[in-house]
């Protein structure tokens, strides 16, 4: 089968750094993509490794280490509107189908 | 564009009763996916489909069907609604290839009484 483990809730204050980590455990791993998700939404893509190594994307930055099992997605100059659940998913190699794991909440005090 | 709408949002059912979910999309995706996301969990894959006139399992199909006779639309069946049906159901799509992005519907909140 497959696992993700992620924390289930994390808080900090406004312009702090988050890091929510995700490690994996699946076969025919092909990458891992990050979603957030505000309270009554959708999830929205946010990032996406395929290979070893750090993407920046604004103040929010995802990691991969292939050889680890192991990615964080790095929350920073955090704000009120970034309260909300973090989603990481493992995308395998046949197709497009994701996995998802369930969830780390962050909410971002003043 | 509209992107991904789902129909209805809202929907209370009686055990046993059945009724389909709509999906549809304006973008031209092969791909489509319904989901379902139970309270403080993520989402789970119930079945998907990779283009017109195909479709296949998920992590957890059994109590649902789907149709994908047109490409802009996916639908999802419950014959005979159970109340662990209840549930968040969002559909998704993406374009054929290594695209790396899903695109969710609003979603649908059902409940079985």
């Amino acid at each position: 089968g497959q696992s993700l483990e992620q924390p289930s809730e994390v808080t900090a204050v406004e312009g702090a750094i988050v890091q929510i980590n995700c490690t994996y455990q699946t076969s025919g791993f092909y990458g891992l993509s990050w979603y957030q998700q505000h309270d009554g939404g959708a999830p929205t893509f946010l990032s996406y490794n395929g290979l070893d190594g750090l993407e920046e994307t604004g103040r929010f930055s995802s990691f991969l280490s292939r050889s680890d099992s192991y990615g964080y997605l790095l929350l920073q100059e955090l704000q009120m509107k970034d309260s909300a659940s973090y989603f990481c998913a493992v995308r395998k190699a046949a197709g497009n189908k994701l996995t998802f794991g369930g969830g780390t909440r962050v909410l971002v005090k003043p | 564009n509209a992107g991904v709408t789902q129909t209805p949002k809202f929907r209370v059912l009686k055990t046993g009763q059945s009724m389909t979910l709509l999906c549809a999309q304006d973008m031209n995706h092969e791909y489509m996916y319904w989901y379902r996301q139970d309270p403080g969990m993520g989402l789970r894959l119930i079945h998907y489909s990779v283009g017109e006139g195909t479709t296949a399992k998920g992590e957890v199909p059994d109590g649902y069907n789907v149709s994908r006779l047109k490409k802009q639309n996916f639908l999802l069946g419950l014959e005979s609604a159970a109340p662990s049906q209840t549930s968040v159901y969002f559909c998704a799509s993406n374009p054929q290839g290594p695209y790396n992005e899903q695109f969710f519907g609003p979603g649908t909140r059902l409940t079985v009484l």
